[in-house]
């Protein structure tokens, strides 16, 4: 079936520091989509992709929907104590607009 | 605003019983879903629905049941429980085909003993 890698699974950085993290599918995608989770909550929509080569921000988060339609990318700059968390890709599966599958996630730890 | 409420946010169950876990929301929205999240990993999709009266198997159905009645209401049901469904079990809601803003709810966090 169908698979999101995430990379890296996990991250240790200094506050201030950028961050950058990508997710790659084996299949093509129409949308990317980007959540981060906090410890003990449901995940939070971070970004949304809906065309190939698009680059949108919210705040100090960029993301990128690779011209491959295979990949995005996701970057914080100057890091906070507060972007500790998981942040997940996800993307509709082939067989349904309905249906989106998750990738396994990549841990964000910041060290003040 | 409540949006997407799930209950209880905690349970044991004992192996081989039965339990529904409740999700509502107040959105108004038409498609609602159903995910689990093992640890150390990402979602997997359990069931979906897109409207009232319609709903359909995700990646990992197996050992599960849901209904919508309701726009509002999407529970999840669990019979004879096995200790491979502990897990956090996420309830999501979406306005639109294809929508992007999914809205998940808390998450409620099985152990089956």
């Amino acid at each position: 079936g169908q698979q999101l890698n995430q990379s890296p699974q996990s991250m240790f950085i200094q506050e201030g520091e950028d961050v950058s993290m990508n997710c790659t599918s084996s299949s093509i995608f129409n949308t990317w989509l980007w959540y981060k989770q906090d410890p003990g909550e449901g995940p939070v929509l971070l970004i949304a992709l809906y065309k190939a080569g698009e680059l949108t921000s919210n705040g100090r988060l960029t993301a990128q929907f690779g011209i491959t339609r295979k990949d995005s990318f996701l970057n914080i700059s100057a890091s906070i104590p507060s972007d500790v968390g998981i942040y997940f890709c996800a993307g509709p599966t082939t067989s349904g607009t309905y249906k989106y599958i998750f990738g396994t996630g990549t841990r964000l730890k910041v060290l003040a | 605003n409540a949006g997407v409420t799930q209950t209880p946010k905690f349970r044991i169950l004992k192996i081989g019983q039965s339990m529904t876990l409740q999700c509502t929301q107040d959105m108004n929205h038409n498609y609602m879903y159903w995910y689990r999240q093992d640890p150390g990993m990402g979602l997997k999709l359990i069931y979906y629905s897109v409207g009232a009266g319609i709903t359909d198997k995700g990646e990992v159905p197996n050992g599960y049941n849901v209904s919508r009645s309701t726009t509002e209401d999407f529970p999840l049901r669990l019979e004879l429980a096995a200790p491979s469904q502990t897990s956090v079990y996420f309830c999501a809601s979406s306005y639109r085909t294809g929508s992007a803003e999914a809205f998940f709810g808390q998450g409620t966090r099985l152990t089956v003993v």
